[in-house]
């Protein structure tokens, strides 16, 4: 089946820094990915939909310049977390798919997170 | 507030069947997705229903689904230990494509 890999699993990073988390479609071209950001002992929260060649589109209330989304390529997505506070240790999630939207042939599929954690 | 509702825990026993439920609230949610979530890990598709569909039946996942009532479920008979999880209904905006999830319902087994 398809599968999205996700990297680092995990990471811990000094205040002040930035921390980029990759995602990967690795047998199918993902013409679409969707960042989640899990809080403890709650739902996911989608942070915004990254689609291939343009801007991503970010859900109210996420900051855009501070969780920075890259699509450069059909297989390759990338959030990066700038100038990381200890509030935005989390465990964040990405999925893809290759659906076009209004097609809806194929469920999303997830990579298995990464804990960031800021100290 | 939380388009998709469901119970936050559940406990059931070893060889016993596991229904776990779920509300939505969009009519026009075309799929309707269950995740299963290990620690630590990523989200898992278990399985799936399309909206015109009453159930479906993957060995031991049946998954009903009532449309009037909005109301999805999924069954996991014989439960066993590693079937111990969080459980996340969700639904699919048609008009974005986007899945709203549930809290997730974490099923802990007792032996």
């Amino acid at each position: 089946g398809a599968v999205v890999s996700q990297h680092p699993s995990w990471v811990i990073c000094k205040s002040g820094t930035s921390v980029k988390i990759e995602c990967r479609s690795l047998d199918f071209q993902a013409t679409t990915m969707f960042w989640y950001r899990q809080f403890p002992k709650q739902s996911l929260m989608l942070m915004a939909t990254s689609n291939e060649g343009s801007k991503a589109t970010y859900e109210q209330g996420v900051e855009k310049d501070k969780f920075l989304i890259n699509h450069a390529s059909l297989t390759l997505s990338t959030l990066t977390v700038t100038s990381a506070h200890p509030e935005d240790s989390s465990f964040y999630i990405c999925s893809a798919n290759s659906r076009m939207i209004g097609s809806y042939n194929s469920p999303l599929h997830f990579g298995n997170g990464t804990r960031l954690t800021v100290t | 507030g939380e388009d998709v509702e469901q119970s936050l825990f559940l406990s059931v026993r070893e060889g016993d069947s596991s229904v776990i439920n779920c509300t939505y609230t969009d009519s026009s949610s075309t799929y309707l997705y269950w995740y299963k979530q290990e620690p630590g890990a990523g989200l898992q598709l278990l399985t799936y229903i399309f909206s015109n569909m009453d159930m479906k039946q993957d060995q031991r996942l049946t998954v009903l689904l009532n449309k009037k009532d909005k109301h999805l479920s999924l069954r996991i008979a014989d439960t066993q230990t590693g079937d111990s999880a969080i459980y996340f209904c969700a639904e699919i905006k048609p008009r974005d494509d986007k899945i709203i999830f549930g809290k997730g319902t974490r099923l802990h087994i007792l032996p």
